[in-house]
């Protein structure tokens, strides 16, 4: 079965760029949707974009002027860039497949990213 | 922006309680819902999608009903291994929002 897994820096300074990428194993990326979410600490999931395997992306609107999202097919991956980080993006990020058509499933174990000089 | 209302944020119950929590979108989704419960450390798993449609390997035990703008998640016979965190997540627009989280509690 699908099973996804983020990587990244743990750790990004404030005003810099945060970049998560998730390796999909044991199925293809072609032909579906892949979408991030994230949790801050004690918070509740707030979703972040979504992107197609030919790469259509939608986004989140509170930050969409900050978030691109990509795919790599030949490497079966996708990613997330966050620009100008602030502490307020503190949180466990999730990758996950699925966005449209119904809810995303499976998901990533998740990776803490701390925003902190 | 569809908005998912859902309540109540927490609920204390018993093993063998009947458990029903509930989600309200600002306008129509149809039937473009689904449950999650997470507990602590671990990512939400998927219970329910397409608003009633039990995911494979969930207990019977949980169930979800609702078209439009009200949804249900219950769970008819609490076990204490359903202590956690339940979201609902609309996938109407194309936004995705959750619900605000209930936790449910002995």
């Amino acid at each position: 079965q699908v099973q996804l897994q983020e990587s990244g820096p743990g750790l990004v300074k404030p005003s810099e760029t945060l970049s998560l990428t998730c390796i999909v194993s044991g199925g293809s990326i072609w032909g579906s949707y892949w979408s991030w979410i994230r949790q801050p600490a004690g918070k509740g999931l707030e979703w972040i974009g979504r992107i197609y395997s030919s790469g259509t992306t939608n986004y989140n609107p509170s930050l969409k002027s900050r978030v691109t999202m990509s795919v790599d097919m030949s490497k079966s991956q996708f990613s997330l860039r966050l620009t100008s980080v602030t502490v307020a993006d503190t949180a466990v990020y999730y990758c996950a497949r699925g966005g449209l058509g119904g809810p995303p499933d499976p998901w990533g174990q998740g990776i803490l990213v701390t925003v902190s000089s | 922006d569809i908005q998912m209302t859902q309540s109540p944020s927490s609920l204390s119950a018993s093993v063998g309680d009947r458990v029903t929590i509930t989600c309200r979108a600002s306008q129509g989704i149809r039937n473009d819902l689904g449950w999650y419960q997470q507990k602590p450390g671990k990512a939400p798993k998927r219970l329910i999608y397409a608003a009633s449609s039990l995911q494979s390997g969930v207990p019977s035990r949980f169930s979800g009903s609702g078209f439009g703008t009200e949804f249900t998640l219950t769970i008819s016979s609490l076990q204490p291994e359903d202590f956690a965190t339940y979201y609902c997540l609309q996938h109407n627009s194309h936004s995705l929002t959750f619900g605000q989280g209930t936790k449910v509690e002995i």
